[in-house]
C-alpha cells in the first residue's frame, strides 16, 4: 500500500536557517503530493502540493519539488522565522487509494531567536 | 475554503465511558473524514462519513467502537466508545475542499484514565 516516509524530528534551528525535512514516499501510479503545517494548538493546514513529476509548490517561502525518480518531496525554506515553529507533515493521495491522504509520521520544527 | 468548528477541543474521560465529538462545516460537503492522530504519530484515517449512508471504516477501526452520525451535510459526529487510556489521542474532524486537498478542524485532545 501507500505511504510516506519522513525525517524524523524534532529539528532545531536558529532564526535565518536553513530548513529541509526529507519525506520520500511509495504509492502505486501517479500521487499528488502535499505538505500540511500543525502550528500549536490549530488544527493541519495545507502548506503546498504538488500533483505531477517536477512540479514545485511554494508558499509562504517554503518549496518542494515532486521528484518522481527519487519518490521524494523534500520541504525547504531558505531562511525561517520563530513563527515556522510547527510540526510538518507530508502526506500523499493516489487513485489507486480512492484519493485518500497517507500521511508520514510528521516532524516537530523549533525556531530558536 | 471551509471552516470547521469542532468540539469539545479537549477532555478527560474515565475508563469504560464514551465521548461524543462534534463537527459542525460551514459549507456544506459529501464528504467528511475522520482521523486519529496518537502522541508522537502520524494521523490515521478512522472512517468516510457520507450523507444519507453509513459510514465506511478503515482496516483496524470498527461502528462499535467508533460509532458515526451524518445527520446532513453540514455536521457530523464521532462517538469513542468503551473508552481505555489506549484511546487517548487527538481526533480530528475533516472535509474535501478543490483539488484533493483537505481542511481539517482543530481536533479534540482526548484522555483517558
Amino acid at each position: 500500500g501507500d505511504s510516506v516516509t519522513q525525517m524524523e524530528g524534532p529539528v532545531t534551528l536558529s532564526e535565518e536557517a536553513f530548513l529541509t525535512i526529507n519525506c520520500t514516499y511509495t504509492a502505486t501510479g501517479y500521487p499528488s503530493l502535499f505538505w500540511y503545517v500543525q502550528y500549536p494548538g490549530e488544527g493541519l493546514q495545507l502548506l503546498l502540493k504538488a500533483t505531477k513529476a517536477d512540479d514545485k509548490g511554494s508558499n509562504k517561502g517554503f518549496e518542494a519539488t515532486y521528484r518522481k525518480e527519487t519518490t521524494s518531496f523534500h520541504l525547504e525554506k531558505g531562511s525561517v522565522q520563530v513563527s515556522d515553529s510547527a510540526v510538518y507533515f507530508c502526506a500523499l493521495s493516489s487513485q489507486a487509494a480512492g484519493n485518500k491522504l497517507t500521511f508520514g509520521g510528521g516532524t516537530r520544527v523549533l525556531v530558536k531567536p | 475554503s471551509a471552516v470547521i468548528s469542532q468540539k469539545p477541543s479537549r477532555d478527560i474521560c474515565q475508563r469504560g465511558t464514551s465521548l461524543t465529538i462534534q463537527c459542525q462545516v460551514d459549507s456544506q460537503v459529501t464528504m467528511m473524514f475522520w482521523y486519529r492522530q496518537q502522541p508522537g504519530q502520524s494521523l490515521t484515517l478512522i472512517a468516510t462519513a457520507n450523507q444519507g449512508s453509513e459510514a465506511t471504516y478503515e482496516s483496524g477501526f470498527v461502528i462499535d467502537k467508533f460509532p458515526i452520525s451524518r445527520p446532513n451535510l453540514t455536521f457530523s459526529t464521532l462517538t469513542v466508545s468503551n473508552m481505555s487510556p489506549e484511546d487517548s489521542s487527538i481526533y480530528l474532524c475533516s472535509v474535501e475542499g478543490t483539488g484533493e486537498k483537505l481542511f481539517f478542524g482543530s481536533g479534540t485532545q482526548l484522555s483517558v484514565l
